[in-house]
């Protein structure tokens, strides 16, 4: 079936560090990922997505780069802020299914 | 404009009750889906209706039963209310399969006691 693996957590930085939160998949066919944050108290917000190979998706200085020779959608931020605190999520929906496979969450905390 | 709205946002009852929750999408979307966020905050799907029609229905207690009047709308009714059933649920909706992304509302916090 189609699954996701993302790194385990907590994740704890200083303002300004560089982030990168690996996620490898599963998939059959040609799946679309995605990356989703949910701050404390709230709802999952799409932060980024990437529809087939090689794409690079990108939003509020996040990245992330469609690799399927690798089967990997890892999220990278060049220089974290506080308000970067957050659950992160990598996702995918395959061709073939109606269902969002979710990883199990990556917790960030920035220091100042 | 609130894109998908769930309501309630909190509820907090008695373990045998039984309650709703109420989801609304204004974004024309034409699938919408129901997923269970637990304690660790590992999601998981719980219903899919695609233009009303049940298309996904995980491994889920029948104390659970959704019910979609329109593709607007997708409620989700729980009888007989269990301590494992508190969670938050999360309601969403998409257009087709959701390659171009769900939209998520922002939660119901059930606490069964």
């Amino acid at each position: 079936g189609n699954s996701v693996t993302q790194m385990e957590g907590p994740v704890t930085l200083s303002e300004e560090a560089f982030l990168t939160i690996n996620c490898t998949y599963t998939a059959t066919g040609y799946p679309s990922l995605f990356w989703y944050v949910q701050y404390p108290g709230e709802g999952l917000q799409l932060l980024l997505k990437a529809t087939k190979a090689d794409d690079k998706g990108s939003n509020k200085g996040f990245e992330a780069t469609y690799r399927k020779e690798t089967t990997s959608f890892h999220l990278e931020k060049g220089s974290v802020q506080v308000s970067d605190s957050a659950v992160y999520f990598c996702a995918l929906t395959a061709s073939n299914d109606y269902k969002l496979s979710f990883g199990a969450g990556t917790t960030v905390t920035v220091r100042a | 404009d609130t894109a998908v709205s769930q309501t309630p946002k909190y509820l907090v009852t008695q373990m045998g009750n039984d309650k709703s929750i109420k989801c609304e999408q204004n974004l024309g979307h034409d699938t919408m889906y129901w997923y269970k966020q637990d304690s660790k905050k590992f999601l998981k799907i719980m219903f899919s209706y695609n233009n009303k029609e049940l298309i996904i229905n995980e491994t889920v207690p029948n104390r659970f039963s959704p019910k979609s009047p329109d593709k607007a709308h997708l409620n989700l009714h729980i009888n007989s209310l269990e301590l494992g059933d508190s969670a938050v649920y999360f309601c969403a909706s998409s257009q087709q399969q959701g390659r171009d992304g769900y939209t998520f509302g922002s939660g119901t916090r059930l606490t069964v006691v």
